[in-house]
């Protein structure tokens, strides 16, 4: 079975400065999606960013990009230029590729970023 | 893009009662959705599979007899929380993804997710 781990329960930024988050996971597959999803005080979850384990290049979304290490099982998000809205609990996510995909996420504990003006 | 709508956004129970949560899909067919629980400060937790047509996927330790799942058409599945106790008060979230077959995207289709309930029984 897939595991997804955040170790950072909580973490802060000043704003316009820069922060990383951790995630790691375990997996026998090859093959598979990694997300990040931000969920702010509504609750709403939000897609921040999205990488295909069989890419290497890193995805990036703005202010957003990740570092994926595929052999480690890591995959950190890392937000630039922090902003107050940029406040919320991120989570890491995994997901199965392919035609056994059943769409199904699996997510960290999370991680509830502060942003300090 | 793809919109998932839930309803209701909050709800209060009394013990013992049952509640119905719609999660609708509302400009794309849905052949699976899920149905998450998530505790204050705490992660999303898979509940169930829900399929149209067929009966829904629990996961372990989910009780099937105490959340029933509907998926009986492509835009709409339905859960519900039977005798509802204290401890079953939390924050419920559905997702959808765009079906196989129904002229949208393919296996890998990204989930799109409900704004969420809140669930408070007293």
């Amino acid at each position: 079975a897939q595991t997804v781990t955040q170790s950072q329960p909580e973490m802060s930024v000043q704003e316009a400065e820069t922060v990383t988050l951790s995630c790691t996971y375990d997996t026998s597959e090859s093959d598979y999606y990694l997300f990040w999803y931000k969920q702010p005080p509504s609750r709403q979850m939000i897609l921040v960013i999205r990488q295909e384990a069989y890419k290497q290049q890193n995805a990036t979304e703005n202010r957003f990009s990740v570092n994926f290490q595929k052999a480690a099982k890591s995959f950190s998000l890392k937000i630039s230029d922090s902003q107050l809205g940029d406040a919320a609990m991120y989570f890491c996510a995994y997901r199965t590729y392919g035609s056994s995909n059943t769409g199904k996420l699996i997510f960290g504990q999370g991680t509830t970023l502060q942003v300090k003006p | 893009g793809a919109v998932v709508s839930q309803h209701p956004s909050w709800v209060i129970c009394k013990s013992g009662t049952s509640v119905k949560i719609e999660c609708r899909s509302l400009d794309f067919q849905a052949t699976t959705m899920f149905w998450y629980r998530q505790f204050p400060k705490q992660s999303l937790m898979l509940m169930a599979t829900s399929n149209e047509g067929s009966k829904a996927t629990y996961e372990q330790g989910v009780e099937k007899d105490k959340f029933l799942i509907n998926h009986a058409s492509l835009t709409l599945s339905t859960l519900t929380v039977t005798s509802a106790h204290p401890e079953d008060s939390s924050f419920y979230i559905c997702s959808a993804r765009v079906g196989l077959g129904t002229g949208g995207e393919n296996t890998n289709s990204p989930l799109h997710f409900g704004n969420g309930t809140r669930l408070t029984v007293t």
